[in-house]
């Protein structure tokens, strides 16, 4: 049973056009995350919901913004995608508490641009 | 701020072999840690954690870690690997106050020869 949803799992976008990747959870997890991850690099932070708290971190692009209208879902908008932006992307929840500690990934989206 | 060394990008082994990837960690604060794994195109796994007590940690698929302290290291380690062991292992580090960021290492490649 996925806990964490993204969709699509695969995503072509054209240069500049605008896009947005969704994600659901069903863990009623207060933490939601979203990552960057390119080939043989480490994931990278782009943001993250602490409850309804907006975190960005200081060098996520201003063309990457998000969403979360209720703590089901959170969306990753891109403004106007480049060819650097081809990437995996993937959504990330956890619950804060004292046995709460990991964090549970969606399968991710590739986005490809072209 | 924290950060992961994952000092070996590629692994090759062959099957039935043992196999230790490396990580290891820098952080001014207790740290909570993690090893996941990814399939490609998949999202990542968790696979085990060390949060406090014993410094061994098991795992899932006969995977276990050891914290190690004083080397700031935490090697996850399987006597014996299966063709299904061949994926992409990441290490992770969050610290154990109140803020939310994990930290990821780059991965390491495990190739499970037959």
């Amino acid at each position: 049973d996925a806990m964490v949803i993204q969709n699509p799992r695969y995503q072509v976008t054209q240069f500049g056009k605008p896009v947005t990747l969704s994600c659901s959870q069903t863990l009623n997890h207060n933490v939601m995350y979203w990552y960057q991850q390119k080939s043989s690099q480490a994931q990278k932070l782009l943001f993250h919901y602490y409850d309804k708290d907006f975190n960005n971190e200081a060098d996520t692009p201003d063309n990457f913004q998000s969403r979360r209208p209720n703590t089901s879902f959170c969306f990753l908008d891109i403004r106007s995608p480049g060819l650097g932006d081809a990437a995996m992307y993937l959504c990330a929840t956890r619950r804060t508490g004292a046995m709460n500690t990991e964090a549970f990934f969606g399968q991710g989206t590739r986005l490809t641009v072209v | 701020a924290q950060s992961v060394t994952q000092l070996d990008s590629q692994v090759p082994v062959f099957e039935e072999a043992p196999v230790e990837l490396r990580c290891n960690y820098s952080s001014s604060v207790s740290v909570y840690l993690f090893w996941y794994v990814q399939y490609p195109n998949q999202g990542l796994q968790l696979l085990l954690k060390y949060l406090s007590g014993s410094t061994l940690v098991k795992g899932i698929n006969g995977f276990e870690a050891e914290f190690n302290k004083s080397q700031t290291s935490f090697h996850l380690r399987k006597p014996s690997v299966h063709i299904s062991d061949t994926a992409e292992y990441f290490c992770a580090v969050r610290d154990s106050g109140g803020y939310q960021k994990v930290t990821f290492g780059i991965g390491t490649k495990l190739q499970v020869i037959p």
